[in-house]
């Protein structure tokens, strides 16, 4: 069983440009959650998202940022117009269900930087 | 509301002695709680986790970490520290719904 997926794991752009990261979650598992890890930081939840619905996204900032996971494919993280303070490292976890006492397998990031 | 304060942001040990990694936690549920391993440049992996069954709970790599509600504490311990356990460790809590809260992490630094 494949583990969760993301790419892809290092990504580089110029401020102004958008940055999508790729988040494939493991077999079975519908439910994704995003994090931003910034240097010397924990990690913090940005969103939180089932098939074809955003459940929380109280964490995400208000502007440039998206989030879906669409009945096929990967969940997309999307930033438009990347400033330097996007630098980060990205996480992408998945469940099976949304009970509390549920494990989040991680992904292995992707480490985004802005020139 | 919840929260999670990770005592030390730096611990040092010599290899082969003990490690205690001090995590405190608050929650308005009775929380699920994790300790999670990042090594460099790499993704997290569970090391264990406490979901109301026993309170001592056994992980990965020898470690171990002990709910105690009346301290509302979950310190990771080890008996005998290898140089491979240099990493960080993050302790999260989780509580409803899913929605998880992470603490700031402590680096374990392991002296040969």
């Amino acid at each position: 069983n494949a583990g969760v997926m993301q790419n892809p794991r290092h990504l580089v752009r110029r401020r102004g440009q958008e940055a999508r990261l790729r988040c494939s979650p493991m077999k079975g598992h519908s439910h994704v959650y995003w994090y931003r890890q910034l240097p010397e930081e924990g990690l913090k939840f940005m969103v939180y998202l089932q098939k074809e619905n955003i459940i929380d996204e109280s964490g995400m900032p208000k502007e440039r940022f998206s989030a879906e996971f669409p009945k096929e494919g990967p969940s997309i993280l999307r930033i438009q117009q990347v400033v330097r303070g996007d630098s980060a490292a990205y996480f992408c976890a998945s469940s099976p269900s949304s009970g509390g006492s549920d494990t989040q397998y991680f992904g292995p990031g992707t480490r985004l930087t802005v020139l | 509301a919840q929260s999670v304060t990770q005592l030390d942001s730096h611990v040092s040990v010599s290899e082969g002695t003990p490690v205690l990694l001090r995590c405190n936690y608050s929650s308005s549920y009775s929380p699920s709680l994790f300790w999670y391993v990042q090594h460099p440049n790499k993704g997290l992996q569970l090391l264990l986790k406490y979901t109301s069954a026993a309170t001592l709970v056994k992980g990965i790599n020898g470690f171990e970490a002990e709910f105690k509600k009346s301290e509302t504490s979950f310190h990771l311990t080890k008996p005998s520290a290898h140089m491979s356990d240099a990493a960080e460790y993050f302790c999260v809590v989780s509580g409803g719904y899913q929605k998880v809260t992470f603490g700031t992490g402590t680096k374990l630094q392991v002296i040969p």
